[in-house]
């Protein structure tokens, strides 16, 4: 059973930069995995920010930015604003099924 | 433009089944799969499983194997989701999820069930 980890909480400042991680059991985390990343907001349905990565939807606001670091999947919020505040979860692609992470929940203080 | 829309919220008895269904539109129905995802009070997501829209095959987390079953209409562009001999802690919501090219991107407003005695 693959597990995928996220940090469980981060807290940011309004202005400030914050990267999420979203890590797997199996090994480094690649294109191959099509990590996916949403936003949720309590009471929300998930909403989308990026697939495959790095690919961001048309309704992305640009100061967040997807990437692969190291072995990970990352998510960089960039001047974080106070709306921001909400859980973050990723979703990884491994042998025929999906993997969510148990979340991070962002903080904007 | 694209819609999901879920059914209305169920309350099951232990053992019983539920029966969800997710009317999708503003696009070409089987040209896209649907997935269902479900979060329990306070928990995270949970992926269950997928129909592909343009077969009517359909692919199961293992966890739900045996206890799920994914169906469409292509008649209504409907997708429906039923779960089998209901537990307390089938306490979610429920969401339905659109993905083309590994990417999910319209999801559903999401259908609360309730398990309990």
């Amino acid at each position: 059973q693959t597990v995928v980890t996220q940090e469980p909480s981060l807290t940011v400042s309004p202005g400030g930069t914050v990267t999420l991680t979203c890590a797997s059991s199996t090994g480094a985390v690649t294109t191959d995995y099509f990590p996916n990343w949403f936003q949720q907001k309590p009471g929300q349905a998930p909403r989308a920010l990026f697939y495959s990565a790095t690919t961001r939807y048309s309704w992305t606001p640009a100061r967040f930015s997807g990437s692969l670091i190291g072995d990970k999947a990352a998510l960089t919020l960039s001047g974080v604003q106070p709306e921001d505040e909400a859980e973050y979860f990723c979703l990884l692609y491994y042998r025929g099924a999906w993997v969510f992470g148990g979340g991070t929940k962002l903080t904007v203080l | 433009q694209v819609q999901v829309v879920q059914s209305g919220a169920e309350m099951k008895k232990p053992g019983a089944s539920v029966k969800l269904s997710c009317k999708t539109s503003g696009y070409s129905f089987t040209s896209y799969y649907v997935h269902w995802v479900r979060q329990a009070p306070g928990q995270g997501l949970e992926w269950m499983g997928m129909i592909i829209t343009h077969s009517g095959g359909a692919v199961y987390a293992q966890k739900f194997q045996g206890r799920a079953s994914m169906t469409r209409d292509t008649s209504t562009s409907t997708q429906y989701m039923e779960l089998n001999t209901l537990r307390p802690d089938d306490t979610a919501v429920y969401f339905c999820v659109r993905v083309g090219y590994n990417a999910f991107d319209y999801w559903g407003q999401g259908t609360l069930v309730v398990v309990s005695s």
